[in-house]
């Protein structure tokens, strides 16, 4: 089966730092861009960044960059999201998903969120 | 950055109607556009990529259409677990992929 399972996220203050991981399995990891897609609550989705499946693309939306990193480790099947300078409205559930195909941009298989909170 | 404008924000309908769901981007983003569906505690699910094409696995009563600016999303009659929110993405302005607002389906 398919599947991508997120971890790491909790309750951080502002300022803070987390990093998340995303556990990939049922498919060849490495041969698959991945992105991290974020919703706050109650509101719409908002994509955060893009990673090619070598890594040697990496994109970030204007709201993050900077502050966030990602990164694959393809022997280990994993994706990561470290997050620095944390703010509340960087409150959301995080979701990795994958790229339907290489440099496509449409997202095929999502795993069920982390929340992240951004509170003092 | 390309806006997408979805509408209405809210889509009343009863199981076997047919619902029409309306994305409207800023500016021309040719056929580079999706359909997602997102139930309520759920992640998204792509159903529908590059305006017209469904993804895997997707029942042939969700359709797709347009192109440039406009699109729309058709579930020719709505089974009951459709009633849900249904999100346009576009990747034409890449690396500044956008998601709409969103058009929540729910039973009339």
């Amino acid at each position: 089966e398919v599947q991508l399972v997120e971890s790491g996220g909790g309750l951080v203050q502002p300022g803070g730092s987390l990093r998340l991981s995303c556990a990939a399995s049922g498919f060849t990891f490495s041969s698959y861009s991945m992105n991290w897609v974020r919703q706050a609550p109650g509101k719409g989705l908002e994509w955060v960044s893009y990673i090619s499946s070598s890594s040697s693309t990496i994109y970030y939306a204007d709201s993050v960059k900077g502050r966030f990193t990602i990164s694959r480790d393809n022997a280990k099947n994993s994706l990561y999201l470290q997050m620095n300078s944390l703010r509340a409205e960087d409150t959301a559930v995080y979701y990795c998903a994958r790229d339907i195909k290489a440099h496509y941009y449409y997202m095929d298989v999502w795993g069920k969120g982390t929340t992240v909170t951004v509170s003092s | 950055e390309i806006v997408l404008t979805q509408s209405p924000a809210t889509l009343s309908l009863s199981p076997g109607e047919r619902a029409t769901l309306s994305c409207r981007a800023s500016q021309s983003v040719s056929s580079y556009l999706a359909w997602y569906q997102q139930k309520p505690g759920q992640a998204p699910r792509l159903l529908i990529y590059d305006a017209s094409n469904r993804a895997t696995g997707i029942p042939a009563r969700f359709s797709g259409s347009g192109s440039g600016t406009d699109f729309t999303l058709t579930i020719s009659s709505l089974e009951p677990e459709d009633f849900a929110v249904y999100y346009c993405q576009q990747r034409s302005n890449w690396p500044r992929f956008t998601f709409g607002p969103g058009t929540k389906v729910d039973i009339k």
